[in-house]
């Protein structure tokens, strides 16, 4: 199973910060890679498909990169309301597997 | 409203068996794959298959074959998960979530969780 690492597991940031979360694969998942957030009590929310691409009705202050087995998930000017779990999806091989979480708090 | 609507929370004893709706609205159920997901309490998210709603079709993360079954009522739009020998780790919330349509191994909608907790 491909195996994907988030970093942080945890984060403290003020509103207005910039804030990066990586995702590496333990082998090359070319583009195939999203990213959803999750608040607690609720389901998982979409926020990026295909490394880069945009949900619908997701804020342009979040974006995303790479490409093979690292990626970067970057919220460019962090928000109250952007606390939650962070979580990578790989799919490009079988079983999918999701990241571990990355949980951001707002200071 | 496109959504996914789930069912089927409860608590079951150890050795029985669970099974999740999962209704889709505003779209046609047809067109979009529809996955599971399990979130144990605190811990994070685990793919455990999916069917594709125009031919049955299924496919299991291996260490669900052969307790997981997948199928679906297209008259009505609902899929159903049933998972069965039901141990106390597989406590956790249920969710069901749609393939995008241009890559249905992606995951576009989700549904809002079935707790499922198992105990005596």
């Amino acid at each position: 199973d491909i195996q994907m690492t988030q970093s942080p597991s945890s984060l403290s940031a003020s509103v207005g910060d910039r804030v990066t979360i990586t995702c590496r694969a333990s082998q090359g998942i070319r583009s195939d890679l999203a990213w959803h957030q999750q608040k607690p009590g609720k389901a998982p929310r979409p926020l990026i498909y295909a490394v880069s691409n945009l949900q619908g009705g997701v804020p342009s202050r979040f974006s995303g990169s790479g490409y093979g087995t690292e990626f970067t998930l970057t919220i460019s000017s962090l928000q109250p309301e952007d606390f939650g779990t962070y979580y990578c999806l790989q799919h490009s091989t079988y079983p999918l597997t999701f990241g571990g979480g990355t949980k951001v708090e707002i200071k | 409203q496109v959504q996914l609507v789930q069912s089927g929370a409860g608590v079951k004893n150890p050795g029985a068996s669970m099974k999740v709706s999962c209704k889709a609205s505003a779209y046609r159920f047809t067109d979009n794959y529809l996955h599971w997901v399990r979130q144990a309490p605190g811990r994070g998210l685990e793919w455990m298959g999916w069917i594709n709603p125009h031919t049955g079709d299924t496919n299991f993360a291996q260490k669900f074959r052969g307790r997981f079954t997948l199928t679906r009522d297209t008259s009505s739009g609902t899929a159903y998960m049933e998972l069965s020998r039901l141990r106390s780790d597989d406590t956790a919330i249920y969710f069901c979530a749609r393939g995008r349509a241009s890559d249905y191994t992606d995951l576009d909608l989700w549904g809002q969780g079935a707790l499922v907790t198992v105990s005596s």
